[in-house]
């Protein structure tokens, strides 16, 4: 099983309320990644980071914002929340010295916002 | 065009039967193949890699063909926990962040 996880797994807020979406992995895995995927959809790479003090937008474009200050830790944060905002969020990370990149997900964070 | 493409399904089949599910790559350097399972309203996890050699585990068979650029699942004697979205993932360059997954195959296994 990974080492992963994600808090909160569900959370229900207001339009214009800063929110965090909290994410760490006891793997000590370099490379970690945040996704949104809306139902039934496929996932979308909003953010990822190669290890501490780097990070990178991903495909999709996305008002959020995250943080890499410790390898275990990546946070992820909505500013002002809106309704389009509304999806699942799944965070990810790998090992650098994998040349496979295989991933390994928490299990994400739902949210929906009023 | 899609980096990775999957029929969507859903495919519904019986308990017992053997179903196959193919996916296309368009990015003909990509270096590692993978096929990853979702629940519905879970995570991805990984199933398992793919090599051109194939690649058995179980009831599972997976497949890959560099030369047609697509990947394969066969699953044999299907089960009810089968039941599942099939994610074909590709990595384009040995030990890149980059990781494409497609956008799955959704299976229904049926008693």
């Amino acid at each position: 099983e990974a080492d992963i996880y994600q808090t909160p797994r569900y959370l229900v807020i207001g339009t214009g309320k800063k929110i965090t979406l909290e994410c760490s992995q006891t793997m000590g895995h370099d490379k970690m990644y945040w996704y949104q995927q809306d139902p039934g959809m496929e996932l979308h790479l909003i953010h990822y980071s190669y290890g501490v003090n780097s990070t990178e937008k991903g495909d999709l474009s996305s008002e959020s914002t995250v943080s890499r200050i410790r390898t275990e830790h990546f946070p992820l944060t909505l500013e002002s929340a809106r309704p389009s905002h509304t999806s699942q969020y799944l965070c990810a990370s790998s090992e650098r010295g994998d040349a496979k990149n295989i991933q390994y997900f928490g299990a994400g964070t739902r949210l929906s916002v009023l | 065009r899609k980096e990775v493409e999957q029929d969507p399904g859903p495919f519904n089949v019986p308990e017992g039967a053997t179903v196959a599910f193919n996916c296309t790559y368009s990015n003909s350097a990509s270096q590692s193949f993978f096929w990853y399972r979702q629940d519905c309203r879970k995570e991805p996890k990984l199933l398992m890699s793919v090599y051109s050699s194939g690649n058995e585990d179980g009831r599972f068979t997976a497949q890959l063909n560099r030369a047609s650029q697509y990947i394969s699942l066969l699953i044999r004697d299907s089960k009810l926990s089968d039941s599942a979205t099939y994610l074909c993932v590709v990595t384009p360059h040995t030990g890149g962040f980059k990781t494409i997954f497609g956008a799955g195959t959704r299976l229904f296994v049926k008693a």
